[in-house]
């Protein structure tokens, strides 16, 4: 299905707390990318991966922190800086390279309580 | 930055008729134009895409156009149908990213049967 698996399918968070992504590809893509969706916004780049123990911020970093340990791998933890953390979450990942179509996961959906 | 501009924001057509998309963007290094479309709590997937050495593809009903001098590009949907209802993304890769995409704020397209 993809390839690409994202977990948990929906997650609650109290205010005040962090809380962790997860997303897992066995594409051997070596690029990976964490994009947040809100209505009306369309999908906004949190952060990226172009290769194993290396990011970069994306459009909207902070509040948001992530680790490349394995090329599989590329969890995103919502931190309580994050003041409006509420908001679907998708990851993807593509060969690296400009040109490469990207992979979704199926997306969390994180809802603060 | 890099910004994509997608018209419109909503679209709603008749079965049978046709649909367009436009998006238009200010970089003119970009060179990869993908269109993903997301049925309602699934991931965006793929549905076409056109590199900066080519003005026109289609398949089957779907098509896509670039002018790369006006810097916009669009999609075609002919003969539309009911499960054509989606939201559709354009996106572009990010001069100096290394394959990052950025993508429009998308447009609903509802088809009426």
């Amino acid at each position: 299905d993809g390839g690409i698996t994202q977990s948990p399918k929906y997650l609650f968070r109290k205010e005040g707390q962090n809380v962790t992504l997860s997303c897992e590809q066995n594409l051997n893509h070596d690029a990976m990318y964490w994009y947040r969706q809100d209505p009306g916004q369309g999908l906004r780049l949190i952060y990226y991966s172009q290769i194993v123990n290396d990011f970069q911020k994306g459009d909207i970093a902070e509040g948001y922190s992530v680790s490349r340990e394995k090329k599989e791998s590329f969890p995103l933890t919502v931190t309580s800086a994050q003041k409006n953390p509420t908001a679907f979450y998708l990851c993807a990942s593509s060969i690296r390279g400009l040109g490469g179509e990207a992979f979704f996961g199926q997306g969390t959906r994180l809802t603060v309580v | 930055g890099e910004n994509v501009e997608q018209h419109p924001s909503t679209l709603s057509v008749q079965e049978g008729d046709s649909a367009v998309i436009k998006c238009t963007y200010s970089d003119s290094a970009s060179n990869y134009f993908p269109w993903y479309k997301q049925e309602l709590g699934k991931r965006p997937q793929l549905i076409i895409d056109i590199r900066s050495n080519v003005g026109e593809k289609k398949d089957q009903r779907i098509a896509v156009t670039l002018n790369k001098t006006a810097k916009h590009f669009s999609l075609h949907i002919t003969e539309t149908q009911p499960e054509d209802s989606a939201v559709y993304f354009c996106a572009l890769d990010q001069e100096g990213s290394q394959g990052n995409l950025i993508f429009g704020k998308g447009t609903k397209l509802s088809v009426k049967p």
